[in-house]
């Protein structure tokens, strides 16, 4: 069974840009979750979904970040526009009803440089 | 809000065993759970406690005391793939009985000397 697909798998952009990240979960999975990694701040979750509903989205650092789930096969985060700081790899994880959260599926990430 | 407490690095020895320490502090919460994460990889989920005591699965078992705000993840027979971070996570009860997402610890290096 395939994972969670996160694409692109790299980016490369100039300050100021538009980004858009993609997530596909597992299918069957109903929860759909955003998180950041750097080396200063870690594993940060930044918004999570629940049957295609924004549940949690208090870890959105600024309103130039933004996040959509438009059906249960699909979700974007978008940095509009991005900063350096921004620079970070970005996974997308999603969980299975009927099971404690905690457990969670997690793609390969999408390495994002902002220059 | 949640904090999480593990040391930042361990090393230990081929085919010993490690135990990975985290402390917690945070106010309602449905378990601990631990993730493995590779260099250039993605965090893995390896095991989860929502109850206090000790939860076994092949060379790894963790465990949980609610009382203490403490749990720890012990390896067995150690291998070099075993060479790692290891992050302990929490999700938090929130003020109206749901569930937030998952506060991970920064994570412990785990290096494995043959």
């Amino acid at each position: 069974d395939a994972g969670v697909i996160q694409s692109p798998r790299h980016e490369v952009t100039e300050m100021g840009q538009e980004v858009t990240l993609r997530c596909k979960p597992i299918s069957g999975h109903n929860s759909l979750f955003w998180y950041r990694q750097t080396m200063m701040r870690g594993l940060e979750l930044l918004i999570y979904f629940n049957n295609n509903v924004p549940i949690d989205d208090s870890g959105m650092p600024e309103d130039r970040f933004s996040a959509k789930m438009p059906n249960a096969s699909f979700s974007t985060l978008k940095i509009q526009p991005s900063e350096p700081r921004d620079s970070a790899v970005y996974f997308c994880a999603s969980s299975p009803p009927g099971q404690a959260e905690e457990t969670q599926y997690f793609g390969p990430g999408t390495r994002l440089l902002v220059l | 809000g949640q904090s999480l407490e593990q040391p930042s690095e361990v090393t230990a020895v081929e085919g010993a065993i490690v135990q990975i320490n985290c402390t917690y502090q945070t106010s309602g919460f449905y378990g601990l759970s631990w993730y493995q994460q590779h260099d250039g990889g993605a965090p893995t989920f390896l095991s989860y406690n929502g109850l206090d005591g000790l939860e076994e699965t092949g060379r790894f078992s963790s465990f949980l005391s609610r009382s203490d705000s403490y749990g720890y993840l012990l390896l067995q027979e150690l291998q070099m793939k075993d060479s790692a971070s290891y992050f302990c996570a929490v999700r938090e009860c929130d003020s109206g009985g749901g569930a937030d997402g998952l506060t991970f610890g920064k994570g412990t290096h785990l290096i494995i000397q043959p």
